[in-house]
C-alpha cells in the first residue's frame, strides 16, 4: 500500500509557465483534497472533490484548476504561474467528505516560481 | 481564513518533560483533530476528539476540548526526540459549505524535544 503519492517531488518554473501537479491514492478513499502550505501560514485548501465526478472550491482556488480523473486520480494545473504560487503542495485524502474522517497526506511537491 | 490558532508558535523541551500545545477556534465545530508533521514530510493523522466529548487518550498523547471556551489543548507525555515535529489543530468550516465540511487548519506549534 503506497498510500498517498504526488509527483514529482520538486519543480522550478518560470513566470507564466504551466505544469501539471500529480496525486494518486491507492486506499479507495472517495473525497481528495489539494493544499498549499507557505511559511507561518499552515495548509490552506485550494480545491477538494468530496467523490468522483465532483470539485469544489477551497479557501485559496485562484490560478488553479483541478481534475478529479477517477476514483485514484486527482490532479492540480497551474495554466500560468506565479511567484506567489511558489509553495509546497499536499495531496490528502479521506474515506468521505465528513469532517469526522480522518485524512492522509502525500509527501509533498516543492514549487518554486521564478 | 484560519479557523483554528495554536499556540505557542513554537515550544523547545528536553526529553522526558511533558510538551502541551492549545488550539482556538472561532465557530462551532462538529469535531477537532490533530495533526503532526515531520520536517518536509506530509501530515499524519493522531486524534480526533468530537464536539460532545471532554477528553481522549492515545498512547502518550491527551486531548481535551472546552466548546464553551472554543479551546483544544494536545498533551504529549514523557517526550521523546522522535516528537519533534510541528503539530497542527484542524476543525471543520461549517460556514463553507452546509453539507460537506473540509477541514480548516491552523498554522501550527513547532514542537523542539531536546535529548
Amino acid at each position: 500500500n503506497a498510500g498517498v503519492t504526488q509527483t514529482p517531488k520538486f519543480q522550478v518554473l518560470k513566470t507564466g509557465q504551466s505544469m501539471t501537479l500529480q496525486c494518486a491514492q491507492d486506499m479507495n478513499h472517495n473525497s481528495m483534497y489539494w493544499y498549499r502550505q507557505d511559511p507561518g501560514m499552515g495548509l490552506r485548501l485550494i480545491y477538494y472533490s468530496a467523490s468522483e465526478g465532483t470539485t469544489d472550491k477551497g479557501e485559496v482556488p485562484n490560478g488553479y484548476n483541478v481534475s478529479r480523473l477517477n476514483k485514484r486520480e486527482f490532479s492540480l494545473r497551474l495554466e500560468s504561474a506565479a511567484p506567489s504560487q511558489t509553495s509546497v503542495y499536499f495531496c490528502a485524502s479521506s474515506e468521505g467528505p465528513s469532517s469526522y474522517n480522518e485524512q492522509f497526506f502525500g509527501p509533498g511537491t516543492r514549487l518554486t516560481v521564478l | 481564513s484560519q479557523q483554528g490558532e495554536e499556540d505557542p508558535q513554537a515550544l523547545s523541551i528536553q526529553e522526558g518533560e511533558n510538551a502541551t500545545m492549545n488550539c482556538s477556534y472561532k465557530t462551532s465545530i462538529n469535531n477537532l483533530q490533530w495533526y503532526r508533521q515531520n520536517s518536509g514530510r506530509g501530515l499524519v493523522h493522531l486524534i480526533l476528539i468530537r464536539s460532545n466529548e471532554r477528553e481522549k487518550h492515545s498512547g502518550r498523547l491527551r486531548v481535551t476540548l472546552d466548546t464553551s471556551k472554543k479551546s483544544s489543548s494536545l498533551l504529549i507525555t514523557a517526550s521523546r526526540a522522535a516528537d519533534t515535529a510541528s503539530y497542527f489543530c484542524a476543525t471543520d468550516a461549517r460556514s463553507w459549505n452546509s453539507g460537506n465540511t473540509p477541514l480548516v487548519f491552523g498554522k501550527g506549534t513547532r514542537l523542539s524535544v531536546i535529548a
